[in-house]
């Protein structure tokens, strides 16, 4: 299947810093990449949809100035979390889909962000 | 938006046992899959399956789309299958997939 790679699988920071995820599509390309956080015991909810060359939609209740999101070739998406805080701390996961054959959806590793 | 529904939210087998777990979902779908979540959270793709049945080893899934329900069967359970699994689907003009909130599997040795 396609690979999706996610750098880092962790990262500690303090509060107020900010943290960039990376989400690389492989061996395909993908005009659209998706970011999901998962909060322990949960599951996966969908937080803003990445578009290679264009604004991210995001999903309702989720700050757009926070958590930004960047799309600037057809095999990266980044996920940057402004000023975080211990709220922040959450399994963050993105998705893609190879664009030419348009079926199943594959997942990065995660990145598991803990504010201190 | 789209519900996903998953029952039952927690199943404890013993190794060797057979299960089967479900997926209800409220619209149609043009993409279902099935995952497990591994202890370290990587989420492995188990089935892509908006209709249809389809077998791989041990696993095999079933999805009735007129019925808005798959399921997904295990047979001979081992204690690796032990994870969450989770049922995700994606309806028409939604790319992004809505996840199920999960069964948590436990296989006792």
């Amino acid at each position: 299947g396609a690979v999706v790679s996610q750098h880092p699988s962790w990262v500690i920071c303090k509060s107020g810093t900010s943290v960039k995820i990376e989400c690389r599509s492989l061996d395909f390309q993908a005009t659209t990449m998706f970011w999901y956080r998962q909060f322990p015991k949960q599951s996966l909810m969908l937080m803003a949809t990445s578009n290679e060359g264009s604004k991210a939609t995001y999903e309702q209740g989720v700050e757009k100035d926070k958590f930004l999101i960047n799309h600037a070739s057809l095999t990266l998406s980044t996920l940057t979390v402004t000023s975080a805080h211990p709220e922040d701390s959450s399994f963050y996961i993105c998705s893609a889909r190879d664009q030419a054959v348009n079926t199943e959806a594959f997942f990065g590793q995660g990145t598991r962000l803990t504010v201190v | 938006g789209i519900q996903v529904e998953q029952s039952p939210p927690d199943l404890i087998l013993q190794e060797g046992a057979n299960s089967t777990l479900r997926c209800n979902f409220s619209d149609s779908v043009n993409n279902l899959q099935w995952f497990h979540q591994n202890p370290w959270g990587q989420l492995i793709n188990l089935f892509y399956i908006p209709s249809g049945t389809k077998q791989n080893g041990r696993l095999s899934a079933t999805t009735v789309a007129t019925e808005r329900y798959s399921l997904l069967y295990i047979s001979s359970s081992q204690t690796t299958d032990s994870g969450v699994y989770f049922c995700a689907v994606g309806g028409t003009g939604r790319r992004a997939l809505t996840f199920g909130s999960g069964t948590r599997l436990q296989v006792q040795p």
